[in-house]
């Protein structure tokens, strides 16, 4: 059964810095990952979807990697800001219909 | 541009009580749809999907039930809530080959059973 971790559960960071969330998988037969924020209360936002052929996806300030022989993946937030603070969670489907999802990084953006 | 749509946004009921949460897909023809639950401290767990009208597929034993009567409708029901149904329920839709594509999330119903 595939099992996804995020490392670490928290984190702030000071307004300006970059930073780095990361993802693990345990089962490295994917199709693609996907990166997803939550704000507290509200439903999730797809950030990036990294296809499994692909190394890398890139949006804006966000650029997220993909190495599926060790089964990680990284997402970069480049000079954050405080309305980059929300829970991050990264998917990966294990079927045809639905996605394993870790239990998120919660990011505080401190200005 | 398509949007989903889910109510209520909160929902306070007591045990035993029925339960109905309603998402809507605008926008798309014939999407997978999909509920999850998020309970309190956990990530997100798959409850059902759908991937046409009538067709149902349960992830989890548990007293809800899913619906699907017309192609961008879907249903949450249960007959009898219970305490441990407490949670943020996010409805999903994705086109239809999901395993090469993303799911995108509605705004999520938060139920409290009291």
């Amino acid at each position: 059964k595939q099992e996804v971790t995020q490392i670490p559960a928290a984190l702030s960071v000071p307004e300006g810095e970059n930073l780095v969330l990361n993802c693990s998988f345990t089962d490295s037969a994917i199709y693609n990952l996907q990166w997803f924020r939550q704000d507290p209360g509200k439903g999730l936002t797809s950030l990036l979807l990294i296809q499994s052929s692909q190394r890398e996806q890139t949006s804006g300030r966000l650029n997220a990697s993909l190495d599926k022989s060790s089964g990680r993946s990284t997402l970069y937030i480049a000079a954050s800001q405080p309305g980059d603070s929300a829970t991050y969670l990264c998917a990966v489907p294990p079927g045809a219909n639905n996605l394993f999802f870790g239990t998120g990084t919660r990011l505080t953006v401190i200005p | 541009s398509q949007t989903i749509h889910q109510w209520p946004a909160t929902l306070v009921q007591p045990v035993g009580s029925p339960l109905s949460l309603e998402c809507t897909v605008e926008g798309t023809s014939n999407p997978n749809l999909y509920w999850y639950r998020q309970a309190a401290g956990r990530g997100l767990q798959l409850l059902f999907y759908s991937v046409g009208i009538g067709q149902i597929s349960s992830e989890v034993p548990q007293n809800l039930s899913a619906s699907r009567p017309q192609d961008r409708q879907f249903i949450l029901s249960s007959k009898k809530l219970l305490l441990s149904d407490s949670g943020f329920y996010l409805c999903a839709w994705s086109d239809l080959y999901p395993t090469t594509d993303t799911q995108y999330f509605g705004p999520g119903t938060r139920l409290t059973v009291l």
